[in-house]
């Protein structure tokens, strides 16, 4: 299947501090998502974004669709512990929702 | 309301055994999603449902697994001969018409092979 990129593989930040992570394909997406998983739960979504350049925000939370469509960037301020989870990006391609492998997120009071 | 729920949410198992997973989506949700999840990787595809269409069973990764939707609602993941590679968590979403990026996940069903 398609493959998505997505990094860092994990952050260790200090609160406070604002956090980037990206995701890149080899496919074009018409659809890309971010989510949060948070241990024994499922993701949750975040954002969705649909439309190449288009720039969302989510209280705390910004993402960005790639003018290419080939990627995503996530963008959080002023992080806070309850930030902590696994972060997924997501691309929509037919019916099926491609998954990059995530970025961890580890916020220290 | 109530959410996607996912039952058992911890399955062991021995290798060779048979396992099925089932998932309760939200009332009213066309699209159903199955997905696995394994250590420390992203969710990998396996099938999808859509109202009456034929579901769209290309990420399954073997003749041993299958999954039907009954009444266009309860969705049960089958698992034939288990394998310990197949130790996983199973996730299953759903989404509203209209709305397919819209995904609402159950807690998954953490299943482990012996």
């Amino acid at each position: 299947g398609q493959q998505l990129n997505q990094s860092p593989q994990s952050m260790f930040i200090q609160e406070g501090e604002d956090v980037s992570m990206n995701c890149t394909s080899s496919s074009i997406f018409n659809t890309w998502l971010w989510y949060k998983q948070e241990p024994g739960e499922g993701p949750v979504l975040l954002i969705a974004l649909y439309k190449a350049g288009e720039l969302t925000s989510n209280g705390r939370l910004t993402a960005q669709f790639g003018i290419t469509r080939k990627d995503s960037f996530l963008n959080i301020s002023a992080s806070i512990p309850s930030d902590v989870g696994i972060y997924f990006c997501a691309g929509l391609g037919g019916n099926q929702f491609y998954f990059g492998t995530g970025t961890s997120l580890t916020v220290i009071p | 309301g109530a959410g996607v729920s996912q039952s058992p949410s911890n399955k062991v198992t021995e290798k060779g055994k048979d396992v099925e997973l089932r998932c309760d989506p939200i009332s009213g949700h066309t699209a159903l999603y199955w997905y696995r999840q394994s250590l420390g990787q992203g969710l990998e595809f396996l099938i999808y449902f859509q109202g009456n269409s034929a579901p769209d069973k290309s990420g399954l990764p073997s003749d041993r697994f299958s999954a039907e939707r009954t009444g266009g609602s309860v969705s049960t993941l089958t698992i034939q001969r288990t394998q310990q590679e197949d130790s996983a968590v199973y996730l299953c979403a759903s989404s509203p018409a209209g709305a397919a990026y819209e995904q609402f996940f159950g807690p998954g069903t953490r299943l482990t092979v012996l």
